[in-house]
């Protein structure tokens, strides 16, 4: 497979278990976050999107939750699937303008059968 | 089906070669963006147009160049001047309503 993120920080989760993965982003004027995908190999993926005047938004199976105080994101999968094993980063933006997006570095999602 | 599409999958440069990786998306997206990606770092931007003929330097744009003559193609050049061109680059579209839709990319070596 592809060596994407040979480094990165690793969360082992037991299949059908919950999930969280952290990301601190770095600007306080970043108002629209992003949480990709990436699949070994592959381009990053869409997951799920949330504003800076929410605080939290849920998808299916998905959930983010902004802590704009301390400039925290965090995803959150439930019932942790196989296919769920990726890397998983988040993008901040400043007023949706697309060359003004910071991608973190990600973390590694390993699901343990 | 709308997508954006990279090519070749992977790619292989001699020392002092250029080579050319291609992006193509049917999307009707107006921006695009080159990225590079290496092992434990965020993607880093190359470089991003944001309309037909037009187009920016990122954070990393030496030894690379681009060229935007149509709306759905952005091709990124890696010149002989990038000495460190190993990495897997992402290709990227977007409105300006919602995030990018990133290509399957593309894995470059030097050998």
């Amino acid at each position: 497979g592809e060596s994407v993120g040979l480094h990165l920080p690793t969360l082992s989760v037991q299949e059908g278990d919950n999930s969280i993965i952290n990301c601190a982003y770095s600007n306080s004027a970043s108002d629209y976050f992003i949480w990709y995908k990436q699949e070994s190999g592959k381009g990053p993926q869409f997951i799920i999107d949330i504003r800076s005047n929410m605080d939290k938004r849920q998808g299916q199976r998905v959930t983010v939750l902004l802590n704009k105080t301390v400039k925290h994101l965090s995803l959150q999968i439930a019932a942790t699937q196989p296919g769920d094993s990726a890397v998983y980063f988040c993008a901040e933006n400043i007023n949706n303008y697309g060359q003004n997006f910071v991608f973190g570095p990600g973390t590694r999602l390993s699901v343990l059968p | 089906d709308g997508g954006i599409t990279q090519s070749p999958k992977y790619l292989f440069r001699k020392e002092g070669q250029n080579v050319t990786l291609s992006c193509e998306q049917n999307l009707n997206h107006d921006a695009m963006y080159w990225y590079r990606q290496d092992p434990g770092q965020g993607l880093r931007l190359i470089y991003y147009s944001q309309i037909v003929n037009d187009f920016q330097k990122g954070d990393i744009a030496e030894g690379y160049s681009v060229s935007r003559e149509k709306k759905e193609s952005f091709p990124l050049t890696v010149t002989s001047a990038q000495k460190n061109p190993t990495a897997f680059y992402l290709c990227a579209s977007s409105t300006d309503s919602h995030g990018y839709t990133f290509g399957s990319g593309t894995r470059l070596t030097v050998v």
